[in-house]
């Protein structure tokens, strides 16, 4: 069965600071990874995924199948970046998403 | 993306009782699915929604407590049965593209209080 981890509940940054919200996965095969983001009040809506391969809102995140890893960076924190984000899996044959726990990331001014 | 509503956005409830939440999709869309998100937790898949049969329920939950409908490509009915307090949460329904590697997309979730 797949699992995804994030193991940060909350990470709390400076405006301008580089943030890294972390993401391990385990599963045997090759799944595809995604990051959705909730800010506050708002929907949950899909942030970017790995096949993607694209930079959304200044966020990137590299799949990293040797260390099973999908973390999301940002160089520059933003106080709007200030949301819930949670990193999901989603099996190479399959539909159903597995989510980890989820993130809150907090820019301070 | 597809523009995914929900009915309620949220209601109070008394326990023994049930509550049925609608989901209304705008296009047709292969996959349905309806999630939880206890207070302060992740989102569990609850089951996939499949159209013209039963509806495939995650370890954990069953048919009696939480019956699916899905008479359509456009529509699904999450009832939750018999609520005690532990079944206050966060009810999403989520829509996808099975086959595709399209992204699911969220509709804004159910917000469920049992007293």
């Amino acid at each position: 069965a797949q699992r995804v981890t994030q193991p940060e509940k909350l990470l709390s940054v400076f405006k301008g600071a580089p943030v890294e919200l972390k993401c391990n996965y385990s599963y045997s095969g090759s799944p595809e990874l995604f990051w959705y983001v909730q800010y506050s009040r708002q929907r949950l809506q899909l942030l970017l995924r790995h096949i993607s391969r694209e930079s959304i809102k200044g966020f990137t995140a590299d799949l990293n199948k040797g260390e099973t890893s999908f973390h999301l960076k940002k160089p520059f924190a933003q106080e709007e970046d200030s949301a819930m984000y949670y990193c999901a899996l989603r099996p190479n044959a399959g539909n159903m998403l597995t989510f980890g726990g989820g993130t809150r990331l907090m820019v301070k001014p | 993306s597809a523009v995914i509503s929900q009915k309620p956005s949220r209601d109070i409830c008394q326990r023994g009782t049930s509550l049925t939440i609608q989901c209304q999709v705008d296009s047709q869309v292969t996959m349905m699915f309806w999630y939880r998100q206890q207070p302060g937790q992740s989102l569990t898949l609850i089951a996939t929604a499949n159209q013209g049969s039963e509806a495939t329920y995650e370890s954990g939950f069953v048919i009696d407590k939480f019956p699916i409908s899905r008479p359509n490509l456009t529509f699904s009915t999450l009832t939750v049965s018999n609520m005690s307090p532990e079944d206050s949460s966060i009810y999403l329904c989520s829509v996808g593209e099975g086959g595709s590697n399209q992204p699911q997309h969220f509709g804004d979730g159910t917000r469920l209080s049992i007293l």
